[in-house]
């Protein structure tokens, strides 16, 4: 079992539409989660990043972390054909040395 | 967010040959690691690149593969040693420290590579 599961897609939305993109992961040990979007030939750029469970919110994202079910989430709110894109979460501890797991991906789609 | 370079940003290079990239970034920075990121992969830690002394690398990867030299705390290489197909690849430099939050992880643009 991977450390980190999401699926890749693709996904396809049309313009407007609420996009949810979905990491699980094993290691309850995680302390920080993260997001990143990456274009076509780019490399990944930092959205968000949170250390609870809970939500965060910044604009129309919100990143969501369940740390009992071992599950995070990002939503993405009136999404834009310029949010199409790979999305990754990751994760990762610093227990004296320092661990972040990415997931594979998601490649997201919205269409106008 | 620092802003990261990357030297070349693609490269065709031929089985058994060696490449260098660099990674330079605009301000001092404590952490500086090397990626490589596989077609519809996610990305894999290569080694974490140390100020001053030997880079400290993941299980998988080795020195002989792929030497890393951190001279200061703007600059790194990874040298791709006798290449093969399989190490087709984007290799992404990424520092963290800039912030604060100490394990945010900023990345650089990657560097294509194919090898024939």
């Amino acid at each position: 079992q991977k450390e980190v599961e999401q699926d890749p897609g693709p996904l396809s939305v049309p313009e407007g539409a609420i996009v949810s993109l979905n990491c699980t992961y094993s290691n309850s040990a995680f302390q920080y989660f993260m997001w990143y979007r990456q274009y076509s030939r780019k490399g990944p750029e930092l959205l968000m990043y949170t250390y609870s469970s809970g939500n965060k919110e910044d604009g129309r994202f919100t990143a969501q972390v369940d740390k009992s079910s071992k599950y995070i989430s990002l939503f993405i709110r009136d999404s834009q054909p310029s949010d199409s894109a790979t999305y990754l979460c990751a994760m990762g501890l610093n227990t004296g040395g320092f661990k972040t797991i990415f997931g594979a991906g998601t490649r997201l789609f919205v269409k106008a | 967010s620092a802003v990261i370079s990357q030297k070349p940003s693609r490269d065709i290079c031929q089985r058994g040959t060696s490449l260098t990239i660099q990674c330079q970034v605009d301000s001092q920075v404590t952490m500086m690691f090397w990626y490589r990121q596989q077609p519809g992969q996610s990305l894999t830690l290569i080694a974490t690149a140390n100020q001053g002394s030997e880079a400290t690398y993941e299980s998988g990867f080795v020195i002989d593969k792929f030497p890393i030299s951190r001279p200061n705390l703007t600059f790194s290489t990874l040298t791709v040693s006798n290449m093969s197909p399989e190490d087709s690849s984007i290799y992404l430099c990424s520092v963290s420290g800039t912030t604060g939050l100490y394990n945010e992880q900023f990345f650089g643009p990657g560097t294509r590579l194919t090898v024939l």
